[in-house]
């Protein structure tokens, strides 16, 4: 069974620039997770899909990101400007229908802002 | 927004001894506690979800306990082996449900000694 994929898995852009996220999480897994570490700092929440429905968002940073689900398959982040605090890591995990389930990770997609 | 904490932040051990570290979250309104193994530039990798009081689960050589009371659960690594050298993440869920997002610790850096 393929595991939680993302893409890129790395970007660079200049400051003031888009970019656009991808997650795909496995097969059946309705509930989507987008995390992201900065550099020397500890995974952060930022927020979670059930199917296609935002549960809870409160971890977004501020309204220059903005996350999708249509459908409830895969997901999108954009970051639209991108600003210099914007780089780090960003992880998507999916996990199974239900409460306390595990959460599978994806590989990350490390973003650097110039 | 829980605070989690891990101890020690650091820890070199020889191989073929056996360690244990601590993660710390606020006992009231507990729900589940997960645990991740983590290689840096790889993804977060699920050991235990652990949710009842008195929890004890094991994956080879790793296991760990509950305390829910007290707050806190341990994780024990029996013979130490060099591929067992990663960071150790604790984290509950973000907002207390059992689907949520997760507030991850800093985590406990683990290096193994040849």
């Amino acid at each position: 069974e393929a595991g939680v994929t993302q893409f890129p898995s790395h970007s660079v852009i200049e400051k003031g620039q888009t970019v656009t996220l991808r997650c795909d999480p496995i097969s059946g897994h309705d509930n989507l997770y987008w995390y992201r570490r900065v550099m020397g700092k500890e995974i952060k929440f930022l927020l979670h899909f059930v199917k296609e429905s935002k549960q809870d968002e409160s971890g977004m940073p501020n309204n220059r990101f903005l996350a999708e689900r249509t459908g409830g398959t895969y997901s999108t982040l954009k970051v639209q400007p991108a600003e210099l605090e914007d780089s780090g890591v960003y992880f998507c995990a999916s996990s199974q229908p239900g409460g306390y389930e595990t959460q599978y990770f994806g590989p990350g997609t490390r973003l650097l802002v110039l | 927004i829980l605070n989690v904490e891990q101890s020690p932040q650091s820890l070199h051990v020889q191989e073929g001894d056996s360690t244990n570290f601590t993660c710390s979250f606020p006992s009231s309104n507990f729900y589940a506690l997960h645990w991740y193994r983590w290689e840096t530039a790889k993804s977060p990798e699920a050991l235990f979800v652990m949710t009842l009081n008195g929890d004890e689960k094991k994956k080879g050589r790793i296991s760990a306990t509950l305390n829910t009371k007290e707050g806190y659960s341990y994780l024990y690594i029996k013979g130490s082996q060099p591929e067992d050298s990663a960071t150790y993440l604790c984290a509950p869920p973000y907002s207390g449900g059992g689907a949520d997002g997760l507030t991850f610790g800093k985590g406990t850096h683990l290096i193994i000694q040849p």
